[in-house]
């Protein structure tokens, strides 16, 4: 099982809608969870720390999910400027190596 | 622009060649990542330094590739003898180190073609 799963998509929806990701991680120990966003053959930018109690920015949406080993990312009222690649990060354990997914794309169409 | 800068952007080198990549930090960025990307995957790690120290290595990284932090600031990763699978994106990124607020920050990358 690899470290951080995550769907690759594409995930293709019509602006205005709500999309979720979920990113499953396998250390229990794992301490801190980010969601990058990428674009096409840029360098990952960070979108938001993901926090236990779960964390709000504007129309994105971070939870976390210890007893499951999952993270999530909801997005509302997607713009067609959300199409890009969402990277999750697992940080933690025994090292601070981070791990990411292989990323979930999404394609917001008019 | 005080982010992560990489140098060159772009390389295209013949296979057996060397190159080196160089990486400039945040200034006050302590911990120093690089990492390679290939098309449709997440960055993958290759090692890290806390400040000159190199305190992590991958399995991926095998002899041919070494990596540097003199003084605690920029980093260079070397590749000796290049084989057309080193080509990919290599990314670097710098950390504050602070507990609770280690966010990575990355460079631009650059883009290695091994022909």
């Amino acid at each position: 099982r690899k470290e951080v799963e995550q769907d690759p998509g594409p995930f293709n929806v019509p602006e205005g809608a709500t999309v979720a990701f979920n990113c499953t991680y396998s250390n229990s120990a794992s301490q801190s969870f980010f969601w990058y966003r990428q674009d096409c053959r840029k360098e990952p930018k960070l979108l938001m720390s993901v926090y236990s109690s779960g964390n709000e920015d504007g129309r994105f949406t971070a939870q976390l999910n210890r007893a499951s080993q999952y993270i999530s990312l909801l997005i509302r009222d997607s713009k067609l400027s959300d199409s890009a690649t969402y990277l999750c990060v697992v940080n933690g354990g025994r090292s601070y190596i981070p791990t990411f997914g292989r990323g979930t794309s999404l394609i917001v169409h008019p | 622009d005080t982010g992560v800068s990489q140098d060159p952007r772009h390389k295209i080198t013949k296979r057996g060649q060397n190159v080196t990549f160089r990486c400039d930090p945040i200034s006050e960025h302590n911990r120093l990542y690089w990492y390679r990307q290939t098309l449709g995957q997440g960055p993958e790690f290759l090692t890290y330094f806390q400040n000159e120290a190199q305190l992590e290595k991958s399995r991926l990284l095998s002899d041919r590739f070494s990596a540097e932090r003199p003084k605690g600031s920029f980093s260079t990763l070397e590749i000796q003898r290049t084989e057309q699978g080193d080509s990919a994106m290599y990314l670097c990124a710098s950390s504050s180190g602070l507990a609770g607020a280690d966010t990575q920050y990355f460079g631009p990358g650059t883009r290695l073609t091994v022909l």
